[in-house]
């Protein structure tokens, strides 16, 4: 069925480390993928999205990679900061007028 | 803050009651959306207003029933709610509807049915 899902439900890592989020989609026909973050009392907010032309995206500390061969999308955190501490949320979309469709999300913890 | 905005913060209410959830958005935008966010599932698109028309009811029960009376506000009516109703409500807006537009979360409405 068209779902998205992740890997693991919970990450624990030390601060200063990298951070590597995983989601897997099952849409072959998904074109559009976005990560957010949610952090406890918040709602979701945007932090990087990618198009299925590209395989990879760079932001201010984050990347995010797509693997379409195998639907295996990832969102890595480089130094990792306590902030950083949230659930994160991958979504996919299959068309310009097409409704995201959200993981379930992983929780990372920072410990310091 | 986002500029979405949502009251009450929290909620509870027995299966008899009426009660209604608002959402503002103060960016200026023209489309709106009203998510559930239940523990352990995925967050769950429930209706989409586009320039104040529903475009979207992602098979709600009739319970829920949203009203969009302006582009900057969104109420989701509320009436004999079962008890697996309890969740976050989420509301969103973007600019236009569309992967295209980002959209921006409110901090959501905590509901708890008894």
């Amino acid at each position: 069925g068209e779902s998205v899902g992740l890997h693991l439900p919970t990450l624990s890592v030390q601060e200063g480390d990298n951070s590597i989020i995983n989601c897997a989609y099952s849409n072959s026909a998904s074109d559009y993928f976005i990560w957010y973050k949610q952090e406890s009392g918040k709602g979701p907010q945007f932090i990087i999205d990618i198009r299925s032309n590209m395989d990879k995206r760079q932001g201010q500390r984050v990347t995010v990679l797509l693997n379409k061969t195998v639907k295996h999308l990832s969102l890595q955190i480089a130094a990792t900061q306590p902030g950083d501490s949230a659930v994160y949320f991958c979504a996919e979309s299959g068309g310009s007028q097409g409704n995201l469709i959200f993981g379930k999300g992983t929780k990372l913890s920072v410990k310091p | 803050e986002t500029g979405v905005t949502q009251t009450p913060r929290h909620l509870v209410m027995g299966m008899t009651n009426k009660k209604s959830l608002k959402c503002e958005q103060h960016l200026g935008h023209n489309a709106m959306y009203w998510y559930k966010q239940s523990a352990k599932k995925p967050l769950e698109l429930m209706f989409v207003y586009n320039f104040k028309e529903q475009t979207e009811n992602n098979s709600v029960p009739s319970r829920f029933s949203p009203e969009c009376p302006n582009s900057s506000h969104l109420f989701l009516h509320l009436h004999t709610l079962q008890p697996e109703d309890s969740a976050l409500y989420l509301c969103a807006s973007s600019q236009g509807e569309g992967e295209a537009y980002e959209q921006y979360f409110g901090p959501g409405t905590r509901l708890t049915v008894t």
